[in-house]
């Protein structure tokens, strides 16, 4: 059974167009993570929920819109995609928040997202 | 706000070798996790290690060693007997604060040759 798993793996589109990357657990977590992952491998939280309510939000241009229908699932929407867009995007849950969060944080398998 | 400091970014040892992963970090807080992740070529994110401020105890896993030093702000990761399975980017990352994000080091390539 996948623990984090996300849709697509992979995604190419033009510059301008509106998308969106799912990602669910099935850990019975209740924090969930967007990282970017840039073309340096340099990895960066975009935002964290915890039971539905978002707590990180690291600066992220507006054009990204996180959403978290239920604990298991946070989605990224991304409109008007840029060329700088383009990079390895993550999911990542673990259990708790803050330092009573004793969990460590999983991955999902990353979605590769190009915009041409 | 945190730091980690990967200071090596590519490392090439022969198979068999042992090798030797820096991390240096930077926290005011007391209490915080430090973490070890391994992206193969593949591209995923593999959990490796988790250890707490509070824990200075050395690990080790099979071939895999970690080194944790308050002192000088360290926790090195060793490779005994490298394999060819052990080439991948090799993530330190630490956790502090009320919020849960990991704030991760640039990776070290790391290349182990037949």
């Amino acid at each position: 059974d996948t623990a984090v798993s996300q849709t697509p793996k992979y995604l190419v589109t033009q510059m301008g167009n509106d998308k969106s990357i799912k990602c669910e657990q099935n850990l019975g977590h209740d924090t969930m993570y967007w990282y970017k992952q840039d073309s340096k491998k340099f990895l960066k939280i975009m935002f964290s929920y915890n039971n539905k309510e978002l707590i990180i939000n690291e600066t992220v241009p507006n054009r990204f819109s996180p959403k978290s229908p239920d604990k298991a699932h946070l989605n990224l929407h991304i409109n008007s995609l840029e060329l700088g867009d383009s990079a390895v995007y993550f999911c990542a849950s673990s259990q708790g928040l803050g330092l009573a969060a004793t969990d460590t944080q999983y991955f999902g398998p990353g979605t590769r997202l190009t915009v041409l | 706000a945190q730091k980690v400091t990967q200071a090596q970014t590519e490392i090439s040892v022969v198979e068999k070798e042992d090798v030797t992963l820096d991390c240096v970090y930077e926290t005011r807080d007391t209490t915080y996790y430090l973490f070890w992740y391994k992206q193969p070529p593949s591209g995923e994110l593999v959990f490796l290690i988790r250890r707490n401020s509070f824990d200075e105890q050395n690990e080790i896993s099979g071939r895999y060693s970690w080194n944790f030093q308050k002192s000088t702000s360290s926790f090195n990761f060793t490779i005994t007997a490298s394999q060819v399975v052990d080439s991948a980017v090799y993530f330190c990352a630490i956790r502090t604060g009320a919020n849960s994000k990991l704030t991760f080091g640039k990776g070290i390539t790391l290349s182990v040759r037949p």
